[in-house]
C-alpha cells in the first residue's frame, strides 16, 4: 500500500467551477500536510499547510484534514486555466526525524476556458 | 521569504563528464536539504537526505558514488553526478527546510530545479 495516495487525473473542470483534489495517508500518527502545485516543467511551489482537522482557507485555497479517516483534500474555488497543474499532497509521517515528507504522485488539474 | 535557489537551471555536457548542482537557501538556515530527481510525466524521486556537517542519507537504490552530496554549510548543499552518462539526464531539484520552529511543521521549499542532459 502506497504511503500517500491520490488520483492521478486528470481532472478536468470547467473554468469557475470548484476543483476538488483528494489524498489519502497511510501513518495514522501524521502530524502535518502541505498541498504544492508544480506546473510542466518546474519545480513544486507550497501552496497550503496544514495541521489540524478541519479547514484552513487562504484565498480561493481550502485546505480540509481529516485525521481520523486519513485523508486531506485541497478545494479550488473559481477555477482558473492558469491553475492547471499538478497538485502534489505531501504528509510529514510520525517520527520523521529528518522531516522527509512524502508526496503522494499527483493529481493532474486541466482548467477548461 | 524562504527562497531556495538553485544553480545551474540547464546543463548539458557529454558522457563521462562530472556535474555538480548547487542548492542554496537564500534567507533562511537549513540543517537539512533534500535531492530529487524526476523524469518527464513521473513523480518525484527522493535521491538523498542532505545533513549539515555529516554523511547523507540515501534512498534504496540511490548509488552514493555516483551521487555525491556535500552539505559544508547551513545554507548550501552540493550534488554531483559523477561519470554521467545519458540514463542520468533527467530534471534534479533541491528543497530545504527551515532550521527555525518545530521541524514537523516545516514545510520543504524547492528550487528552481536543474534539467541535466548528458549527450
Amino acid at each position: 500500500q502506497k504511503e500517500v495516495e491520490q488520483n492521478s487525473g486528470p481532472l478536468s473542470v470547467p473554468e469557475g467551477a470548484i476543483a476538488s483534489l483528494n489524498c489519502t495517508y497511510s501513518d495514522r500518527g501524521s502530524q502535518s500536510f502541505f498541498w504544492y502545485r508544480q506546473y510542466s516543467g518546474k519545480s513544486p511551489e507550497l501552496i497550503m499547510s496544514i495541521y489540524s482537522n478541519g479547514d484552513k482557507e487562504d484565498g480561493r485555497f481550502t485546505a480540509q484534514l481529516n485525521k481520523a479517516s486519513q485523508y486531506v483534500s485541497l478545494l479550488i474555488r473559481d477555477s482558473q486555466p492558469s491553475d492547471s497543474a499538478t497538485y502534489l499532497c505531501a504528509v510529514n509521517p510520525i517520527g520523521g526525524a529528518t522531516n522527509k515528507l512524502i508526496f503522494g504522485t499527483g493529481t493532474l488539474l486541466a482548467v477548461q476556458p | 521569504g524562504a527562497v531556495v535557489s538553485q544553480h545551474p537551471s540547464w546543463v548539458i555536457c557529454k558522457s563521462g563528464t562530472s556535474v555538480k548542482i548547487e542548492c542554496r537557501s537564500l534567507d533562511f538556515q537549513a540543517t537539512t536539504m533534500f535531492w530529487y530527481r524526476q523524469f518527464p510525466k513521473q513523480s518525484l524521486m527522493l535521491m538523498a537526505t542532505s545533513n549539515e556537517g555529516s554523511k547523507a542519507t540515501y534512498e534504496q537504490g540511490v548509488e552514493k558514488d555516483k551521487f555525491l552530496i556535500n552539505h559544508a554549510s547551513l545554507t548550501l548543499s552540493t550534488l554531483t553526478v559523477t561519470s554521467a552518462h545519458p540514463e542520468d539526464s533527467s530534471f534534479y531539484i533541491c528543497s530545504a527546510r527551515d532550521l527555525k520552529g518545530q521541524p514537523s511543521n516545516q514545510p520543504q521549499h524547492f528550487g528552481d530545479g536543474t534539467r541535466l542532459s548528458i549527450l
